[in-house]
């Protein structure tokens, strides 16, 4: 089993809920990400968080709102949802030796992700 | 340029056969080349990966075989099983970014 822990695995939610999706990750790594994938499509990054600060923001709407309490916790808030949200989201966690570098003795390690549904 | 190109979407391969699956990219600044496996409702999980300054990497029935001047690398799977059919992704990296060809659906038949 992965070592990066999603919870829920399944959601289901209005368009009107606010829902909260969980990351966690044991291995000491510092760099944390989530991801989109819609079905028979390749993962899509959404955010990267690099010693706790967002680094990066793919353009995602604000109804995505992550958060990264410490360096083994991160969050993604979801609010005001679209049916065409609908997908896979997944976490990865990467060691990350050098900030801003995924390199071949720090890859990303993805958790099982968690099927959301809105309807 | 950020595209990897995979091909081809689908592969039905006999056990026990090669399985070959190609990816080419265009940006030069990329400098990690892993490939992830994903079963269904599982997330990627990584398989082998390779850096630019290696033409060549195996790891068990999985190798990578890298062309840097053509900008192409590829995965070979030999002695195909059925437990490997699952999706495949190539990707490439600069940074924090991962890009991800769109997958290859493989089949082993028993």
């Amino acid at each position: 089993d992965t070592e990066v822990t999603q919870t829920p695995k399944h959601l289901v939610m209005g368009m009107t809920n606010k829902k909260s999706l969980k990351c966690e990750q044991h291995m000491g790594h510092r760099a944390m990400y989530w991801y989109k994938q819609k079905a028979k499509k390749p993962p899509e990054l959404m955010f990267v968080y690099s010693y706790e600060k967002l680094s990066i923001n793919e353009s995602v709407p604000s109804r995505f709102s992550p958060e990264c309490p410490n360096s083994s916790l991160l969050n993604l808030h979801l609010h005001a949802l679209q049916p065409e949200d609908s997908a896979l989201y997944l976490c990865a966690s990467s060691q990350e030796k050098t900030p801003g570098q995924i390199f071949s003795d720090s890859p990303l390690h993805f958790g099982n992700g968690t099927r959301l549904t809105v309807t | 340029q950020q595209q990897v190109k995979q091909s081809p979407q689908s592969l039905i391969v006999q056990k026990g056969g090669i399985s070959i699956i190609n990816c080419a990219y265009e940006n030069t600044a990329f400098d990690y080349f892993p490939w992830y496996q994903q079963f269904p409702g599982k997330g990627p999980a990584l398989l082998i990966a390779i850096r630019p300054d290696v033409s060549e990497k195996k790891e068990g029935r999985f190798t990578i075989s890298f062309n840097k001047s053509a900008k192409q690398f590829s995965l070979h799977i030999m002695d195909s099983q059925p437990g490997d059919s699952a999706t495949y992704f190539c990707a490439a990296s600069s940074g924090s970014r991962l890009t991800f060809g769109e997958g290859t659906q493989l089949t082993v038949n028993p």
